[in-house]
């Protein structure tokens, strides 16, 4: 019954580094997403991805990089990990049409030190 | 730019009791609205989705409805119980963008 699964539940890291976030589907759906949610702040978009190789920048993309070379794989890159983005970062899809439901991965819990 | 406001921010109420959370948002031209429930620490888990031509949708002990015209939506919870705690997200879909979400509604459900 996997839909959305994300590579990790929890990672720690250090300022500076480079981080990769793997998100991949099971449903064949077009668009993918990455959002961060942070408390007080909801759910804040990132990127997101409407088919291979195709991205589109969110409310929030400053220090973050995205790629989709399969359509089922969509991956957040933070360039130079920096503490202000410790968070937890939540991929989802959803098909081309957007008639059916959003799933959502299970999230990664980001500590960057 | 679409905006979703959820209230209450938080929610504490005796089991057996029935309930109404509420969603708001400025434009009405949706795709459709969903309801989301997401346990602490969790991902987010789609309780139910209405498109923008209909009025409700229900499952089980819980019910949504739509009023597009005003820019509401209420999801009503018929006899809660200590398992409905949770974070409550209502999200709107507008085509070609992503879900724009609330920042959610925290149900405590004592026994």
């Amino acid at each position: 019954d996997v839909k959305v699964t994300q590579s990790s539940r929890y990672l720690v890291k250090r300022t500076g580094e480079k981080v990769f976030l793997e998100c991949v589907q099971d449903m064949d759906h077009e668009n993918m997403f990455w959002y961060r949610q942070d408390p007080g702040l909801g759910l804040r978009l990132i990127y997101f991805s409407y088919d291979v190789k195709m991205k589109e920048k969110g409310d929030i993309p400053e220090g973050y990089s995205v790629s989709r070379e399969k359509k089922e794989r969509f991956s957040l890159i933070l360039e130079s990990a920096s503490t202000n983005q410790t968070s937890m970062y939540l991929c989802a899809s959803i098909n081309r049409a957007g008639g059916e439901t959003q799933y959502f991965g299970p999230g990664t819990r980001l500590l960057v030190l | 730019k679409q905006e979703v406001t959820q209230i209450p921010a938080a929610l504490s109420v005796p089991e057996g009791e029935n309930l109404v959370l509420n969603c708001s948002f400025t434009d009405s031209a949706i795709y459709n609205l969903q309801w989301f429930r997401q346990d602490p620490g969790k991902g987010l888990t789609s309780l139910l989705l209405i498109q923008s031509s209909q009025r409700e949708q229900t499952s089980g002990r819980l019910n949504a409805s739509l009023d597009k015209s005003s820019g509401r939506s209420t999801l009503y919870i018929a006899a809660s119980q200590p398992g409905d705690s949770a974070t409550y997200l209502c999200a709107v879909y507008q085509a070609g963008t992503a879900l724009i979400f609330g920042k959610g509604t925290t149900l405590s459900v004592s026994s």
